[in-house]
């Protein structure tokens, strides 16, 4: 299993600025996983974050909007651009391999 | 295009009794299937997993269903407990992807 740390665990933000999220894992991991969870809907899957290469976004979701870092192989950060009350969901950070994915405890983002 | 599917927003059981949830999908391609947990202001938590190529998966008092021919699975709880009160996703993986496909989920009340 792997422990994730995500910060900040809420936070609550003004329409068009930005905020960036954290990820940090206790383990070196090929692939990080950034998903989103909008009220009442399932967890989507936003993109892959590789080390040392850009990011792969799933469709409906841009890197101008969602631009990712992912400096090393325990860190990443996902940034939700130019905000608007849409963007108000729970976002989670992920890492896992085709048997068992481990999430972090989520980011509670409100657009006012 | 929902591919994974939880019909039941949400189910109230007696402590003691079986909790049992239920999940639909529909594409073929999905080679293993996972149960999480997620209590309010946490990331979801792993449960249980099942391969496409077994029917059955027991881990104490879980156990998973997989029915390929009706494309379903279900989540059994036995006995179940106030604890197990939690919002409870459906996820499928991919076959040759790393992604995983959820449900939307499923609240879980178990009433003492």
């Amino acid at each position: 299993s792997a422990v994730i740390s995500q910060k900040p665990s809420r936070d609550i933000c003004q329409r068009g600025t930005s905020l960036t999220i954290q990820c940090q894992v206790d383990s070196q991991v090929t692939m990080m996983f950034w998903y989103r969870q909008q009220p009442g809907q399932s967890l989507t899957l936003i993109a892959t974050a590789n080390q040392g290469s850009e990011a792969t976004y799933e469709s409906g979701f841009v890197i101008d909007k969602f631009p990712i870092s992912r400096p090393n192989l325990t860190f990443s950060t996902l940034t939700v651009s130019n905000m608007s009350p849409e963007d108000s969901s729970i976002y989670l950070c992920s890492v896992g391999d085709n048997t068992e994915a481990f999430f972090g405890q989520g980011t509670r983002l409100t657009v006012v | 295009d929902q591919q994974v599917k939880q019909n039941s927003p949400s189910l109230s059981v007696q402590e003691g009794r079986i909790s049992i949830l239920n999940c639909d999908y529909t594409n073929s391609m999905f080679d293993y299937f996972l149960w999480y947990k997620k209590y309010p202001a946490e990331g979801p938590t792993f449960l249980i997993s099942i391969s496409s190529i077994k029917d059955k998966n027991e881990d104490g008092r879980f156990t998973v269903f997989l029915n390929k021919s009706a494309k379903h699975l279900s989540l059994h709880i036995v006995p179940s407990q106030p604890g197990d009160s939690a919002v409870y996703f459906c996820a499928a993986h991919e076959a040759g992807t790393y992604k995983y496909i959820f449900g939307t989920g499923t609240r879980l009340k178990v009433l003492a």
